[in-house]
């Protein structure tokens, strides 16, 4: 199985600056067939299922603010906040779907400083 | 806009069986494969089972192969996981989530969620 490994395992930053959340996988998500990462971003907040933010790494699903961003390639990758807002409280978990079975990060719990 | 509700969560005794559902509204799932992933309260996510578009084509995470028992009906717009011979470490909440991209893909949407509490 492809382990998912986040960090850190919490963060607390003021409003309005920025957050960085690293996921790093055991093997390569990166596809030689089409040269996409086979990963993808999901905030969840208390009570509430995970929501998708990101997938292909880097692709921003539709209605997810701009200042949600994503990077890496092969085997590290960043999910960036680059203002954190009230809203953004939350825990952010990475997912592989390179191989099955599909496997998710531990999560990163976001705080306001 | 596809949404999705779980029901049939619970409290069972280890070695029980319990059988969640999954309802789908809106658009309809069928062109879909759909998942089972499953949460321990305040811990990470793990995903337990998907299943392609006819039911022909199943997969399952090691733990629970030979136990649980994913299936669906598309007439009924509904997914299903028949869960057998539980054991405590099985309690979670699980979601049912359309597996978009294929057999290896994103989950999105997510259902709200069953607690299956297994328990004596």
């Amino acid at each position: 199985d492809v382990v998912m490994i986040q960090s850190p395992d919490s963060l607390a930053v003021s409003l309005g600056e920025r957050a960085t959340i690293n996921c790093k996988s055991s093997q390569s998500l990166l596809s030689s067939s089409n040269n996409r990462n086979y990963l993808a971003w999901y905030q969840q907040k208390p009570g509430q299922p995970p929501k998708l933010l990101i997938y292909w790494a880097s692709t921003r699903e539709s209605g997810v603010p701009d200042r949600f961003s994503g990077s890496g390639s092969g085997t590290d990758f960043t999910l960036t906040i680059s203002s954190l807002q009230a809203e953004d409280v939350a825990v952010y978990f990475c997912q592989q779907y390179y191989s099955t079975p599909q496997t998710f990060g531990q999560g990163t719990k976001v705080e306001v400083k | 806009e596809l949404q999705l509700a779980e029901s049939g969560g619970g409290l069972v005794q280890p070695g029980g069986s319990l059988r969640l559902s999954c309802a789908g509204s809106g658009l309809s799932f069928s062109g879909y494969w759909m998942s089972w992933v499953r949460q321990v309260p305040g811990k990470g996510l793990e995903w337990v089972a998907n299943i392609n578009q006819d039911g022909s084509d199943k997969y399952y995470v090691d733990s629970v192969r030979g136990r649980f028992i994913i299936s669906r009906d598309n007439a009924k717009n509904s997914l299903y996981l028949q869960m057998n011979s539980l054991r405590s470490e099985d309690t979670a909440v699980y979601y049912c989530a359309r597996e978009v991209s294929g057999r290896l893909g994103w989950f999105d949407p997510w259902g709200q969620g069953a607690l299956v509490s297994v328990s004596s």
